[in-house]
């Protein structure tokens, strides 16, 4: 099984709203990602996590707030966003230490929009 | 990160095989070549990596040269199906890291 969920499929949200992203893994990956896509652009990394811990934070702004509360899940918590923030949210899952295999296996994102 | 350097954009007849390169001259001796595609409106899909040996699997088939500054990606049969962007990365193994995608290759599938 090489799936990783993330819920919602869709999200509108106004910028004082409060709002969570989920991605959840069950192939025993213990690193994690978010990634951002703008329409008709590459994905672009926003965080990682090994071993429930932040690795990366590629200087995203405070209003994105990740967590991993265990192995199989993360989160991303939105608050007070701007309508430039509207973007497909992808989260992606790997192996990690020395398993030798580092292929990302990405879900298939929450496209958010803020109005 | 080492960079890489795609064609923007290649068109393949269905059924004919796809042979998509890239230019990785910069690239490390600790770092493999990894090969993505994203469908429309879909996530990543990973496809196939090598470090310095030509590799293949149930998805394609990647070539890489032996000085490891280019290699190809081979879709043998292509199908309407495969038409997606497909990004060649080079991504240093060891550890969990980042992926940078560049703006890649959009390959049309045409009947």
């Amino acid at each position: 099984d090489t799936e990783v969920t993330q819920t919602p499929k869709h999200l509108v949200m106004g910028m004082t709203n409060k709002k969570s992203l989920k991605c959840e893994q069950h192939m025993g990956h213990r690193a994690m990602y978010w990634y951002k896509q703008k329409a008709k652009k590459p994905p672009e990394l926003m965080f990682v996590y090994s071993y429930e811990k932040l690795s990366i934070n590629e200087s995203v702004p405070s209003r994105f707030s990740p967590e991993c509360p265990n192995s199989s899940l993360l989160n991303l918590h939105l608050h007070a966003l701007q309508p430039e923030d509207s973007a497909l949210y992808l989260c992606a899952s790997s192996q990690s230490g020395t398993s030798g295999r580092y292929e990302q296996y990405f879900g298939p994102g929450t496209r958010l929009t803020v109005t | 990160d080492a960079k890489t350097t795609q064609p923007t954009s290649m068109d393949c007849a269905e059924g004919r095989a796809a042979n998509l390169p890239c230019n990785h001259s910069t690239i490390s001796g600790n770092e493999y070549v990894y090969w993505y595609r994203q469908i429309h409106s879909q996530g990543p899909q990973y496809i196939i990596h090598g470090l310095k040996n030509n590799e293949t699997n149930e998805m394609a088939s990647l070539i890489i040269t032996e000085d490891r500054k280019s290699s190809t990606l081979i879709l043998p049969h292509a199908t309407l199906r495969d038409t997606a962007v497909y990004y060649c990365i080079v991504f240093p193994t060891g550890t969990a890291s980042k992926l940078t995608f560049g703006t890649g290759t959009r390959l049309q599938v045409t009947l």
